[in-house]
């Protein structure tokens, strides 16, 4: 069974652009999750989506945006970049929903975004 | 709210010596725990979850980690270290309700030198 599919795995931005970063999940997977990763913030929870619904958002500006397709793809959206989102983007999924489902998230490799 | 400490920032453990990585946690209600690793450029890789049951949980490539209620803590073991565990730890509650947003700690830097 193939992995979470992230894409593209390296960017370069300028201040002031904005980026989309998209994320396949694992098959049969519904529960989709974005994380952000920092040396500083270490590693924060940005927004989760399950059928499509945004289910929980983390404290991130209005600038951070994302949404979830029919068939479970995500993307994330950043607006007007800033120097300080320089970042590893990692999305993660799980099968959702369930008593049978502990939660456990699959990680894809992430996103390494650059602003310039 | 939920939360986990990782209150070390780097473990240094020779080849062959057994390690520990440190977690406590403070939750309300029953804790869902989690430890990853990180690998230089990768993505993080589930090693092993405490839900419910024993308090010795074993995971994947022999971590195995330890729930201790009384203390509130959830170290990460392993009997034997090897060069290859070098690279960072994180430790993970879930947070409260139906979604499954994780809480992660900051990271211990595991470094088994030859």
């Amino acid at each position: 069974k193939a992995g979470v599919t992230q894409t593209p795995r390296y960017l370069i931005k300028t201040r002031g652009q904005q980026v989309t970063l998209s994320c396949s999940p694992i098959s049969g997977h519904r529960s989709v999750s974005w994380y952000q990763q920092t040396p500083g913030q270490g590693l924060q929870f940005l927004f989760e989506y399950f059928s499509e619904t945004q289910r929980n958002k983390g404290n991130f500006p209005g600038r951070f945006s994302g949404r979830q397709f029919s068939n479970s793809r995500s993307e994330m959206n950043v607006s007007t970049l800033e120097l300080g989102d320089s970042a590893l983007y990692l999305c993660a999924s799980s099968p959702g929903g369930g008593s049978q489902n502990t939660g456990e998230l699959f990680f894809g490799e992430g996103s390494r975004l650059t602003v310039l | 709210a939920q939360s986990v400490a990782q209150p070390e920032d780097q473990v240094n453990v020779a080849e062959g010596n057994p390690l520990t990585v440190k977690c406590t946690y403070s939750v309300s209600g029953n804790p869902y725990l989690f430890w990853y690793v990180q690998y230089p450029n990768r993505g993080l890789q589930f090693l092993l979850k405490y839900i419910t049951g024993d308090n010795l949980v074993k995971g994947s490539y022999g971590f195995e980690a330890e729930f201790n209620k009384s203390q509130t803590s959830f170290h990460l073991k392993k009997p034997s270290a090897l060069v290859s565990d070098s690279a960072l730890y994180f430790c993970a509650v879930r947070d409260k309700g139906s979604s499954y947003k994780l809480i992660f700690g900051s990271g211990t830097r595991l470094l088994v030198r030859p």
